[in-house]
């Protein structure tokens, strides 16, 4: 079955570093990608996505590269900053033909915490 | 544009009782999942609903059951609760399969449920 594994956290920066969080992925046929961020006591939003080989998502300052021969997705942001301080979440969705939307594998999560 | 919102925000209940929680997705969306968020895991599908059918099911026993309504709002039942339920309950809807970004799912703030 489908799985994504990211890394393990958490993750303590000083602000104005650089970040990168590893995601790799195991799926048959073409999955898309996202990364999901997840604020103290709020919902997942949406951060950026990818829908095909080599696609860049990018939002926020946020990047992430789709890469099909190393079944990658790494997050990496220049410059961080205190209010990024969240969970993150690498997924993948899965299309099943016939159902009406697509299903999401999620990883464990990756907590970051920016320090001024 | 409303958001997808749940109800109720926070719940306690007792080994062996019945829970319902409700979802309202985003306006324009006729697609609704169920996912559970264990605490420092990431969210686990439960199932999935469009035009009133559960069209998706991950691995969960049918102790989890649901229902659309025609407002494409959804709720979602858990009977006989087991300490090993406690955990947040996300609602996320989108746009059904074939539709343009039907792959963006957008998530509600969750119901914490609590079991005693």
């Amino acid at each position: 079955g489908n799985s994504v594994t990211q890394m393990e956290g958490p993750v303590t920066l000083s602000e104005e570093a650089f970040l990168t969080i590893n995601c790799t992925y195991t799926a048959t046929g073409y999955p898309s990608l996202f990364w999901y961020v997840q604020y103290p006591g709020e919902g997942l939003q949406l951060l950026l996505k990818a829908t095909k080989a080599d696609d860049k998502g990018s939002n926020k300052g946020f990047e992430a590269t789709y890469r099909k021969e190393t079944t990658s997705f790494h997050l990496e942001k220049g410059s961080v900053q205190v209010s990024d301080s969240a969970v993150y979440f690498c997924a993948l969705s899965d299309q099943n033909s016939g159902a009406g939307s697509y299903q999401l594998t999620f990883g464990k999560g990756t907590k970051l915490s920016v320090i001024p | 544009d409303a958001g997808v919102t749940q109800s109720p925000t926070h719940l306690i209940k007792t080994r062996g009782q019945q829970v319902t929680l409700r979802c309202s997705p985003k306006s324009g969306h006729d697609t609704v999942s169920w996912y559970q968020q264990a605490l420092g895991q990431g969210p686990q599908f439960i199932f999935q609903y469009y035009e009133e059918e559960e069209r998706q099911r991950g691995n969960f026993p049918d102790r989890f059951s649901g229902h659309q309504f025609p407002n494409y709002s959804s709720e979602l039942n858990v009977n006989a609760l087991l300490l090993g339920d406690s955990a947040l309950y996300l609602c996320a809807s989108s746009l059904r399969l074939g539709t343009v970004n039907s792959y963006e799912q957008y998530f509600g703030p969750g119901t914490r449920l609590t079991v005693t």
